[in-house]
C-alpha cells in the first residue's frame, strides 16, 4: 500500500506561469513533509520542508500548503522556470528522526 | 547543507560479483542512510546505518545481500552483494541534518548508477 502518492506522474507548464504538484498520503502519523528535486543522474536536492504545525511555508519562488485534514499537500512554483524542469518527490516521515517515505515523483516539464 | 560524495559514481558489473559503493560526508552526522532507485520508480530505502550500532535493514532488504559498514561519523559503505540483473539501480547515500536551524532534514548523494549485466 503506498503512503505517498503523487497522483500525476508528470506536468506541463508554460515559463512564468505557476506550477503546482499535489501529494496526497494515508499515514495520519505523519507530521513532518518535504519536497525534493531530482535531475537526471543526480542525487535529490531538498527544496522545502513542512512541519504539521504549519499549514504553509514559503521560500523564495517555493511555497509549500498543508492540509492535515485532508492529507494532502502542495508544492506551488511561481514563477515557473526552465531550470525548474525536473522530477519533484514528495516524503513524509511520522517525527524527527525517523526515516522518509517518498512518493512516486511528479516529471515537471516548464516549457520555454 | 551537508557535502556527500559517493563513489563509484556509475560501474557495470557482472552477474555473481559484488560491489562496494563508498559514502563520504564533510560533517559528522549520526543518522546515515541507504536508498535504492530502480528505473522508473520512486527512491525505497534499504536500511539506516548509525555509527556504533548495526544497521537495521527495511522489508525486503536483507544483511547478507547488502552488508553496510559505519566506522565512523563521516563515511559509510554499501555492499551489493551476488549482484543480478534485478540489482540494476541507482543507489544513494543519504545523511539527516540540520541547517539553519530548520528542522532535521535528509540530504542525498549524487547516487552511484549500477547495472548488472
Amino acid at each position: 500500500d503506498q503512503q505517498v502518492k503523487q497522483n500525476s506522474p508528470s506536468l506541463s507548464v508554460q515559463e512564468g506561469r505557476i506550477s503546482i504538484l499535489n501529494c496526497d498520503y494515508t499515514n495520519s502519523m505523519f507530521d513532518y513533509f518535504l519536497w525534493y528535486k531530482k535531475y537526471p543522474a543526480e542525487g535529490p536536492t531538498f527544496l522545502i520542508s513542512i512541519s504539521s504545525i504549519k499549514d504553509k511555508n514559503e521560500d523564495g519562488r517555493f511555497t509549500v500548503f498543508l492540509n492535515k485534514s485532508a492529507k494532502h499537500l502542495s508544492l506551488h512554483i511561481v514563477p515557473s522556470q526552465p531550470g525548474d524542469s525536473a522530477v519533484y518527490f514528495c516524503a513524509a516521515s511520522v517525527s524527527y528522526g525517523q526515516n522518509f517515505v517518498f512518493g512516486p515523483g511528479t516529471r515537471l516539464s516548464v516549457l520555454p | 547543507s551537508a557535502v556527500i560524495s559517493q563513489k563509484p559514481s556509475r560501474d557495470i558489473c557482472q552477474r555473481g560479483t559484488s560491489l562496494t559503493i563508498q559514502c563520504q560526508v564533510d560533517s559528522q552526522v549520526t543518522m546515515m542512510f541507504w536508498y535504492r532507485q530502480q528505473p522508473g520508480q520512486s527512491l525505497t530505502l534499504i536500511a539506516t546505518a548509525n555509527q556504533g550500532s548495526e544497521a537495521t535493514y527495511e522489508s525486503g532488504f536483507v544483511i547478507d545481500k547488502f552488508p553496510i559498514s559505519r566506522p565512523n561519523l563521516t563515511f559509510s559503505t554499501l555492499t551489493v552483494s551476488n549482484m543480478s540483473p534485478e540489482d540494476s539501480s541507482i543507489y544513494l547515500c543519504s545523511v539527516e541534518y540540520q541547517d539553519r536551524g530548520e528542522l532535521n532534514t535528509q540530504y542525498f548523494g549524487p547516487g552511484t548508477r549500477l547495472t548488472v549485466l
